[in-house]
């Protein structure tokens, strides 16, 4: 009954430094979704995944990339990380196109120093 | 570039009282709407979907849409004091490549006050 899991939960990282942020989902959905959330900007997504094997850009895909590792997993990486990037990261699943909604995980919080 | 609009608020209203939350969105061709709640320091948590106009009722909640308005509303009776969060407000976006894309709103920070 784990619904959306990420991790980690919270992350500091210094300026060009890399890190993947993980995400799973155990209900069986085939779309996911990679969100981030910013004081006075709402959440804004970053990628997609309408189903496996394939992603696609959201509105503010620039700083990153992301793998549609198997229909369970989504991961969402920063190659080089910049003190824009800093914000609340959450991870979303849903089981068609939307119809009902999205679940979301519990958000990774990321600072870049 | 497509818009769902709130007021962010802060709303404050007395416990019992009614709450009332809007929106609007500037596509057309959406066809469903959310509302999720969000807790400070936490994830957002959906309440309610709606897609036909007029009302939809559950519980404490109603949901209201009006399409030729572009006007999406949420009620929530006798409020209590766990209702204070930001309500977000989303359109689903349903045409091209965008389908199944949730566009959000800022939110609004609904306070209930003891």
């Amino acid at each position: 009954n784990a619904g959306v899991t990420q991790t980690p939960k919270f992350q500091v990282l210094k300026t060009g430094q890399s890190m993947t942020l993980q995400c799973a989902q155990d209900m069986n959905h085939n779309s996911m979704y990679w969100y981030r959330q910013d004081p006075g900007m709402g959440l804004r997504l970053i990628y997609y995944s309408a189903s496996e094997g394939t992603t696609d850009k959201g509105e503010v895909p620039n700083g990153y990339n992301v793998s549609r590792l198997n229909k369970r997993e989504f991961s969402l990486r920063l190659e080089s990380a910049a003190p824009s990037q800093t914000s609340v990261y959450f991870c979303a699943s849903s089981a068609g196109q939307g119809s009902h909604g999205y679940t979301f995980g519990s958000g990774t919080r990321l600072t870049v120093v | 570039q497509k818009e769902v609009e709130q007021n962010s608020g802060p709303l404050s209203v007395p416990e019992g009282a009614i709450a009332s939350l809007n929106c609007t969105y500037s596509d057309r061709g959406s066809q469903s709407f959310f509302w999720y709640r969000q807790y400070s320091g936490k994830s957002p948590e959906l309440i309610m979907f709606i897609y036909s106009n007029g009302d939809k009722e559950d519980g404490r909640f109603t949901a209201q849409l009006n399409k030729a308005s572009q006007y999406v509303s949420l009620l929530i009776r006798d409020s209590q004091p766990s209702d204070s969060a930001t309500y977000l407000c989303a359109a689903l976006m349903n045409y091209g490549g965008s389908q199944g894309n949730l566009i959000f709103g800022k939110g609004t920070k609904l306070s209930v006050k003891p």
